[in-house]
């Protein structure tokens, strides 16, 4: 098993860009989450999705949009990327219930020029 | 607001030694406590959890121990290895949810 997989590593964005992380799991996790780690604040929860089809905002969504239309994908959209989007992106899974089978990908680090 | 607090953005401690990661929450309704470490450039990987019910859960050299009434928890690692030089989150969830995470705590074992 790859367990949790990100792509792409690194990325650089101009102001106002789009583009899509892309996180892809093979554990049949019906959760997945994305979160980003900022210098202090620890990982902020952006969007997570408790099985296909089904979506919702997390603490810090504005800026950001998912979908689900598998259980194994769940990408991340940023529309118009601003410099406070800079960040390290990580997308986890788990199975429903069971909170310490969170496994995370290894990040996407991101920065906006 | 912030639920979880990690109060010591750094810790060093001398190989052999005890760590002692401490981590305060706010919300009553968490029910699940988590550590997690993370490597650089590595995602951040489960350590060690405990359940509201318990005051203390061991794995090895790893030990949680919670304080419901003072919304307190801490992770002991003993004896300290230089492997276990990364940073370490505390995250809690109520009811199996989300998972609220802390600032993390970066642990540097020195030799």
């Amino acid at each position: 098993n790859a367990g949790v997989t990100q792509t792409p590593k690194f990325q650089v964005l101009k102001t106002g860009q789009s583009m899509t992380l892309q996180c892809a799991q093979d554990m049949n996790h019906e959760y997945m989450s994305w979160y980003r780690q900022d210098p202090g604040m620890g990982l902020r929860l952006i969007h997570y999705s408790v099985g296909a089809g089904i979506t919702d905002q997390g603490e810090v969504p504005n800026g950001y949009n998912v979908s689900r239309s598998t259980t194994e994908d769940f990408p991340l959209r940023l529309l118009s990327a601003a410099p406070s989007q800079t960040s390290v992106y990580f997308c986890a899974s788990r199975r429903p219930g069971l909170a310490d089978t969170q496994y995370f990908g290894p990040g996407t680090r991101l920065t906006v020029l | 607001d912030q639920q979880v607090k990690q109060n010591s953005p750094s810790l060093s401690v001398q190989e052999g030694r005890i760590s002692i990661l401490n981590c305060d929450y706010t919300n009553s309704m968490f029910d699940y406590f988590l550590w997690y470490k993370k490597y650089p450039a590595e995602g951040p990987t489960f350590l060690i959890s405990i359940s509201s019910i318990k005051d203390k859960n061991e794995d090895g050299r790893f030990t949680v121990f919670l304080n419901k009434s003072a919304k307190h928890l801490s992770l002991h690692i003993v004896p300290s290895q230089p492997g276990d030089s990364a940073v370490y989150f505390c995250a809690a969830s109520a009811g199996a949810q989300k998972l609220v995470f802390g600032q993390g705590t970066r642990l540097t074992i020195n030799p």
